[in-house]
């Protein structure tokens, strides 16, 4: 199995803009995750899905933040509009299932860099 | 709820030497414990879980860790340090009931010197 794959790598956009981030997650895992991480905060819980289905969004930071799971095999975080605070590397993950006792495997992340 | 502390967010060692580091955990059910170990430009890699089978489990790479609940801790050991070790390392807790929602700690960077 390729992973987790995550798309773009490598994200520059100038503030306002709409940035969507995508992620495929490791067929068969039954949940995933978005993360945040930066240096002042770590990593965060930004949302999470079981069998498709939205089970935790209180780490959202705000409305301008919005993620869709349409299928098993696709997933985006979309960020409208997009602010200078948002800098960050996002990343997906996924785990075999609910429950976590599998672990998770992440993706290589998306460096989003808004100006 | 559950928490997870890492103590020390920077960990030194010489190659060759024991590396060891710290993590204590908070949770109101029995929990699951992981390791990861996180590489400069990559994600978080697995390495190794504690899901209340054997308290001493061992991953990859050479490393191992205890879980001991009298302690609450998940501490990480590897006994002699390659200078491919040096990255960041992050302990997660997630709580049986909790449907697969792992909390991480701060983090630990480990700098392998020669």
């Amino acid at each position: 199995d390729a992973g987790v794959i995550q798309s773009p790598r490598h994200e520059v956009t100038e503030m306002g803009q709409e940035v969507t981030l995508r992620c495929k997650p490791i067929s068969g895992h039954n949940s995933l995750f978005w993360y945040r991480q930066t240096m002042m905060r770590g990593l965060e819980l930004l949302i999470y899905f079981n069998n498709n289905v939205p089970i935790d969004d209180s780490g959202m930071p705000e409305d301008r933040f919005s993620a869709k799971m349409p299928n098993a095999s696709f997933s985006t975080l979309k960020i409208q509009p997009s602010e200078p605070r948002d800098s960050a590397v996002y990343f997906c993950a996924s785990s075999l299932e609910a429950g976590g006792a599998s672990g998770y495997t992440f993706g290589s992340g998306t460096r989003l860099t808004v100006v | 709820a559950q928490s997870v502390t890492q103590l020390g967010s920077h960990v030194s060692v010489s190659e060759g030497a024991l590396v060891l580091l710290r993590c204590n955990y908070s949770s109101s059910v029995p929990p699951y414990l992981f390791w990861y170990v996180q590489y400069p430009n990559q994600g978080l890699q697995l390495l190794l879980k504690y899901t209340s089978a054997a308290t001493l489990v061992k991953g990859i790479n050479g490393f191992e860790a205890e879980f001991k609940k009298s302690e609450t801790s998940f501490h990480l050991t590897k006994p002699s340090a390659h200078m491919s070790d040096a990255a960041e390392y992050f302990c997660a807790v997630s709580e049986q009931t909790n449907a697969g929602k792992s909390t991480f700690g701060d983090g630990t960077t480990l700098t392998v010197k020669p």
